[in-house]
């Protein structure tokens, strides 16, 4: 079936910082991936949608300046923390859209960011 | 405005028993539901998919039902395992887009 790969796992950073965190479609292409945060206990939220080849779509309330979005290619999608700040702490995931009418979205194992 | 509701929000049953997680929807125009399994620290893994026309839907241990007409799902695991313990998310879409309507989740925890 379709994986997405997600990397790091986890992140410690220093408040001020950058982070990236990528995504990558293994045995597909993906022209759209989705880019969730998770508070604990919380549902996901989505955050952003990437397009290969354009621009990101991002949510309401979503800073695009701050969460900047890349989807390089057919099968890679970058999301960058600028400027982390402690409140940026959360589980970050992606997500492929659905290869077939019957299948489920393709989560990534998700990306644990602490800032400090 | 677009809901899902779970219940319960937490759950705790003994190694090898069953149990049930409820879904409540406000979706609409519905197009499928999903349910997922989310391990602590992990992405979704996508459990059962159902679509209008479809009542029940069976993965393994996993049965999953849906009734359109009432907008309600759940979610019946049997003979549960350790290995079950995790976040079990309802996820419903409308028919615009990609458009994904998660719940909570039900945090699940089988003991020995």
């Amino acid at each position: 079936g379709a994986v997405v790969s997600q990397h790091p796992s986890r992140v410690i950073c220093k408040s001020g910082t950058s982070v990236k965190i990528e995504c990558r479609s293994l045995d597909f292409q993906a022209t759209t991936m989705f880019w969730y945060r998770q508070f604990p206990k919380q549902s996901l939220m989505l955050m952003a949608t990437s397009n290969e080849g354009s621009k990101a779509t991002y949510e309401q309330g979503v800073e695009k300046d701050k969460f900047l979005i890349n989807h390089a290619s057919l099968t890679l999608s970058t999301l960058t923390v600028t400027s982390a700040h402690p409140e940026d702490s959360s589980f970050y995931i992606c997500s492929a859209p659905p290869q077939r009418e019957s299948s489920g979205y393709t989560f990534g194992s998700g990306t644990r960011l602490t800032v400090v | 405005k677009n809901q899902v509701e779970q219940s319960p929000q937490s759950l705790i049953i003994l190694e090898g028993k069953n149990c049930t997680l409820q879904c409540n929807y406000t979706v609409s125009p519905f197009s499928n539901l999903r349910w997922y399994k989310q391990d602590t620290g992990r992405g979704p893994v996508s459990l059962t998919i159902m679509t209008f026309s479809e009542n029940t839907k069976s993965n393994g241990r996993y049965t999953a039902t849906l009734d359109a007409d009432t907008k309600q799902s759940s979610l019946h695991i049997t003979a549960s395992q350790l290995s079950d313990s995790a976040s079990y998310i309802c996820v419903v879409s409308a028919n615009s887009g990609y458009a994904l309507n998660f719940g909570k989740g039900t945090s699940l925890l089988v003991t020995p």
